[in-house]
């Protein structure tokens, strides 16, 4: 049964800091993975999607990679704003492609001005 | 588009009555999602729908739970009877192939 774990569950940041997320998950033999951000009080939003046969994906100050081969993927956040504070999750497809996403718990960031 | 709407937005209720929390997809999408979140076990699939049609509802926790899709624009979740454990933010999303779109969530409470 895959699982999907990101650590560190909260992180905060001074604004201005490049930092990294980091998700990993159990089964390597995934169709896709995606990052999702989630503001307190509303539901989730779809930041990234990364193919499996794909290494990373870019929108904007956010870049997305997979290693899928060891089971990891980081979403790097560049020159970090307080408007990026939010839950970020990551979520994995299974290999099948018609499978419903599994979710890690998230980590929790807060970028103070 | 407005996106997914659910509604309500917060329910609060005694122990023992029935809860429907309804979901209205974006059009087009032929995927329904139910989540269920809470902060010990994150987020857990309940149940999803492909063009109206239960497809895996292996994640609803017990018989007290159930959910339909009568169209393709309305679905419905309900629990009865209701119990404090079933306490939780659940969630509609909708999609049309890999990028799920959610809704805000309706912020369920039982007394």
């Amino acid at each position: 049964k895959q699982e999907v774990t990101q650590i560190p569950a909260a992180l905060s940041v001074p604004e201005g800091e490049n930092l990294v997320l980091n998700c990993s998950f159990t089964d390597s033999a995934i169709y896709n993975l995606q990052w999702f951000r989630q503001d307190p009080g509303k539901g989730l939003t779809s930041l990234l999607l990364i193919q499996s046969s794909q290494r990373e994906q870019t929108s904007g100050r956010l870049n997305a990679s997979l290693d899928k081969s060891s089971g990891r993927s980081t979403l790097y956040i560049a020159a970090s704003q307080p408007g990026d504070s939010a839950t970020y999750l990551c979520a994995v497809r299974d290999y099948s492609g018609n499978t419903p996403l599994v979710f890690g718990k998230g980590t929790r960031l807060s970028v103070i001005a | 588009d407005a996106g997914v709407i659910q509604s309500p937005r917060h329910e609060v209720t005694e122990m023992g009555q029935e809860v429907t929390l309804r979901c209205k997809p974006i059009s087009g999408h032929d995927y329904l999602f139910w989540y269920r979140q809470t902060m010990m076990r994150g987020l857990e699939l309940l149940i999803y729908f492909n063009n109206n049609v239960p497809i895996d509802d292996s994640g609803m926790p017990e018989d007290r739970f159930s959910a339909k899709m009568p169209n393709a624009s309305f679905s419905t979740l309900k629990i009865q009877p209701s119990e404090p454990r079933d306490s939780a933010v659940y969630f509609c999303a909708s999609s049309p192939g890999q990028v799920l779109h959610f809704g805000d969530g309706t912020r369920l409470s039982i007394l």
